[in-house]
């Protein structure tokens, strides 16, 4: 089955960490750029993240530059995002993404609260 | 950064009546960069239109995209029961890719 499925969210303390993973399966993931896209509860989305096919180029929202940091891992078919210096509106449900223009294919999503 | 309005934030309709939805965005999409993506409760978006006028797989010839530069629409011709939901429109040809803040098509 083609999909994507998010993981390692949970509520973390103002100024923690949290690493959340997005595995890939059904497709060839190293052909695709992914990208992380964030909604905070009742509210729009926000585009977070890209990372290219080989993990080179990667670029950020102004609003995460400097605290999160998105990779891959090709050969296990993953991609990751690593947020530190959490603030409470990091709070949102992250999703993980598949696409070089639309974005054809979505995770479910994995929530992050943080709060203290 | 392109900045995208949505209008209007809520939509009342009835099954069967056709759904006019628009984006607008704060400079020129490049390349007609637009896709529009549905969003019910519980559920992550689902892309329904790129390049602003193109059917993603299996979306149904209700709907139909148009638009180019800074103005752009999503139709639903005839509302299915199923088609009421928060719709959400994106820019992908300029970094950074942008969404607009979404308008609620709900059952009048």
């Amino acid at each position: 089955e083609v999909q994507l499925v998010e993981s390692g969210g949970g509520l973390v303390q103002p100024g923690g960490s949290l690493r959340l993973s997005c595995a890939a399966s059904g497709f060839t993931f190293s052909s695709y750029w992914m990208h992380w896209v964030r909604q905070a509860p009742g509210k729009g989305l926000l585009w977070v993240s890209r990372i290219n096919t080989n993990g080179i180029s990667t670029i950020y929202a102004d609003s995460v530059k400097g605290r999160f940091t998105i990779s891959r891992d090709n050969a296990r078919n993953t991609l990751y995002l690593q947020m530190n210096s959490l603030r409470a509106d990091d709070t949102a449900v992250y999703y993980c993404a598949r696409g070089k223009g639309a974005f054809d294919m979505w995770g479910q999503g994995t929530m992050v609260t943080v709060s203290s | 950064e392109i900045v995208l309005t949505q209008s209007p934030g809520t939509l009342s309709l009835s099954p069967g009546e056709r759904a006019t939805l628009s984006c607008r965005a704060s400079q020129s999409v490049s390349s007609s960069y637009l896709a529009w993506y549905q969003q019910k409760p519980g559920q992550a978006p689902r892309l329904l239109i790129y390049g602003a006028s193109s059917r993603a797989s299996g979306i149904p010839d209700r709907f139909r995209g148009s638009g180019s530069g800074t103005d752009f629409t999503l139709t639903i011709s005839r509302l299915e029961p199923e088609d009421f939901a928060v719709y959400f429109c994106q820019q992908y040809g300029s970094s950074p890719r942008t969404f607009g803040q979404g308008t609620k098509l709900e059952i009048k």
